[in-house]
């Protein structure tokens, strides 16, 4: 099955620097990308996601881009405030009927926006 | 829209009891997941059920762990003989009645959660 790597695990970061975390994955024939934002005691809600047709997408602060060739793909958060201080999980999943909903999750990254 | 509803949201069991997790997908969907999330992990696939059928279960462990999703009322995922293990945070998510590429597929919307504890 597929395997995703996140990094780094924890991020701190000034308020108003930017934020990036890398995801790496292994199956070629994962094609939808997408990106959650957990705060404490709550469940994961989406923030972002791509599919493979594309190489970066864009939603006011937060970017995403995909490298299909190297197999990776990134969470950038720009003008970082204290209210994005939550866990951010990336995901990849191939998009076809017998996987659908299947997807395969990183561990992912503690960031932390101090005022 | 209620969103993704499940209850309870907080469950203590002792060693040996059942716990019984339900979940109200989004109005509309017809499609559910339940995802179980160890301390300091990420979510892990346990099984995709629609109406009173059960997709994919390969996420399941072998034993003591059932899911339904009954033509009428929420979805239920039933662990029985809990052990210390069983501890984790159990998400249910839900997407629209769609199969493939298109907008909407695989776009999942999950619930806050049921935190099991099992003493």
């Amino acid at each position: 099955g597929e395997n995703v790597e996140q990094h780094p695990s924890t991020l701190s970061v000034q308020e108003g620097d930017s934020a990036v975390i890398k995801c790496t994955y292994s199956d070629s024939a994962s094609n939808y990308f997408p990106w959650y934002k957990q705060e404490l005691g709550k469940g994961p809600q989406l923030i972002i996601d791509i599919r493979s047709n594309v190489g970066e997408k864009k939603d006011q602060r937060i970017a995403v881009t995909l490298n299909k060739t190297a197999k990776h793909f990134s969470l950038h958060i720009t003008e970082t405030q204290p209210e994005d201080s939550a866990v951010y999980f990336c995901a990849a999943t191939p998009d076809r009927g017998s996987t659908l909903g299947r997807l395969y999750f990183g561990r992912g990254t503690q960031l932390t926006v101090w005022p | 829209n209620a969103g993704v509803m499940q209850n309870p949201r907080h469950l203590v069991r002792r060693r040996g009891q059942e716990a019984r997790l339900r979940c109200s997908p989004m109005k509309g969907h017809s499609h559910v997941y339940w995802y179980r999330q160890l301390p300091e992990e990420g979510l892990k696939f346990m099984v995709y059920l629609q109406k009173e059928n059960i997709i994919d279960e390969s996420g399941m462990p072998k034993e003591r762990f059932s899911a339904e999703f009954p033509k009428e009322g929420p979805s239920i995922l039933r662990i029985q003989q809990v052990v210390r293990g069983d501890s984790a945070a159990y998400f249910c998510a839900s997407s629209p009645n769609v199969l493939g590429q298109g907008a909407g597929a695989n776009v999942l919307t999950f619930g806050a959660g049921s935190r099991l504890t099992v003493l």
